[in-house]
């Protein structure tokens, strides 16, 4: 069974600085998604980022890039130039869907991030 | 365009007692999930439908959960009788045909007393 661990339950940046939520899973697949979303306190559950395993490119969304690690199946988040707004609780996610199906994400138990002036 | 819309947002009830829950999905969105998180633990799969068609359901902890989705468009998560544990935050996800990308709804937050 695939497994999401995310290790860091409560993260704290400065504003307009740099950090790193972490995650590693756990698979026997080849091909599959991996996506971190983002919860505001009370407010809907959004995608961040989303890296399809076959690319080697890590993906990048404005200030938010990931460091994907197939082989060492690690896909972790940094968050450049903090900001008031990116204080939520952060979900690693995984999703293997079969071909031409769509399929359950499999999560983490979420990071905390608090940001500070 | 509408988000996933879920209500109540939040339900309080009594062990014993029935609580219904309800999502709307984005409209067109043949892909409907429910999922639950306890508190302080992961996001866990409840089960998937296809329009109307219950695609997968290892998710459901017991014969006391019902979901039903009308028509293949909303959906509802029925609790009979609720016990303590099964306290949570209720999210439910909708997504298009094909795609892994699932749009999630605020959450239901019910606690059983």
């Amino acid at each position: 069974a695939q497994t999401v661990t995310q290790s860091q339950p409560e993260m704290s940046v400065q504003e307009a600085e740099t950090v790193t939520l972490s995650c590693t899973y756990d698979t026997s697949e080849s091909d599959y998604y991996l996506f971190w979303y983002k919860q505001p306190p009370s407010r809907q559950m959004i995608l961040v980022i989303r890296q399809e395993a076959y690319k080697q490119q890590n993906a990048t969304e404005n200030r938010f890039s990931v460091n994907f690690q197939k082989a060492a199946k690690s896909f972790s988040l940094k968050i450049s130039d903090s900001q008031l707004g990116d204080a939520a609780m952060y979900f690693c996610a995984y999703n293997a869907p079969l071909t031409g199906t769509a399929s359950k994400l499999t999560f983490g138990t979420g990071t905390r991030l608090q940001v500070t002036l | 365009e509408a988000g996933v819309t879920q209500f109540p947002s939040h339900s309080v009830i009594e062990k014993g007692q029935t609580v219904t829950l309800r999502c709307d999905p984005i409209s067109g969105h043949d892909n409907l999930y429910w999922y639950r998180r306890v508190m302080g633990k992961e996001i866990k799969f409840l089960l998937h439908f296809v329009k109307e068609s219950k695609q997968d359901e290892s998710g459901m902890p017991n014969n006391r959960f019902l979901a039903e989705r009308t028509g293949g468009t909303y959906s509802t998560l029925k609790v009979q009788p609720a016990e303590l544990e099964d306290s949570g935050v209720y999210f439910c996800a909708s997504s298009q045909q094909y795609v892994s990308e699932a749009f999630f709804g605020q959450g239901t937050r019910l606690t059983v007393v």
